[in-house]
């Protein structure tokens, strides 16, 4: 039973480059949640979605930095015109649908260097 | 929104126990949740507390929670080496989505 699955887990770009961080749910899982964690920062929530549909982009910077979560296939992450900024581990976790506990599954992480 | 605050430093020795403490702003909240981060990798769900209870225990870790006070904290008994790593105190937003973290406190057992 597959957990978050998120890829890649080192990315390495130069400034000025994109950058795409993919994250496949839990099966079964509808919700997807990107988390931004920089050093002694803690974990900065950015996006929320649900199939085809942004619920809550409240942490997401207002330029450059996309999301998405198609119909078919993984959440998308994506980071244009990266700065050297944006070096962090972003963190994907999913949920299923209706109301529960409210926990939250998460991937293992993709650990982004800009150069 | 919400505000979480953690202290972001404890060191404790092998056998001892820790205490990681917690605030919060919002008294709305249902759950809240403590996750282990261990080195290099993801956030994994510790334990939670429904926001009706002040005690939940389970084996060797007891969390308490007062709400008049918004103080979230958790104990873990007998701390091991293995039990280092960072611990996040997590708390819903608004209508229960999404879960905002505190900065986490990075507990360091010595031997």
């Amino acid at each position: 039973n597959a957990g978050v699955m998120q890829n890649p887990r080192h990315l390495v770009r130069r400034r000025g480059q994109e950058a795409r961080l993919r994250c496949s749910p839990m099966k079964g899982h509808s919700h997807v949640y990107w988390y931004r964690q920089l050093p002694e920062e803690g974990l900065k929530f950015m996006v929320y979605l649900q199939k085809e549909n942004i619920i809550d982009e409240s942490g997401m910077p207002k330029e450059r930095f996309s999301a998405e979560f198609p119909k078919e296939g993984p959440s998308i992450l994506r980071i244009q015109q990266v700065v050297r900024g944006d070096s962090a581990a972003y963190f994907c976790a999913s949920s299923p649908p209706g109301p529960g506990s409210g926990e939250l599954f998460f991937g293992e992480g993709s650990r982004l260097t800009v150069l | 929104g919400e505000d979480v605050e953690q202290s972001l430093f404890l060191s404790v020795r092998e056998g001892d126990s820790s205490v990681i403490n917690c605030t919060y702003t919002d008294s709305s909240s249902t759950y809240l949740y403590w996750y282990k981060q261990e080195p290099g990798a993801g956030l994994q769900l510790l334990t939670y507390i429904f926001s009706n209870m002040d005690m939940k225990q389970d084996q060797r870790l007891t969390v308490l929670l007062n709400k008049k006070d918004k103080h979230l904290s958790l104990r873990i008994a007998d701390t091991q080496t293995g039990d280092s790593a960072i611990y996040f105190c997590a708390v819903p937003n608004s209508g229960n989505t999404p879960l905002v973290f505190g900065k986490g406190t990075r507990l360091s057992v010595i031997a």
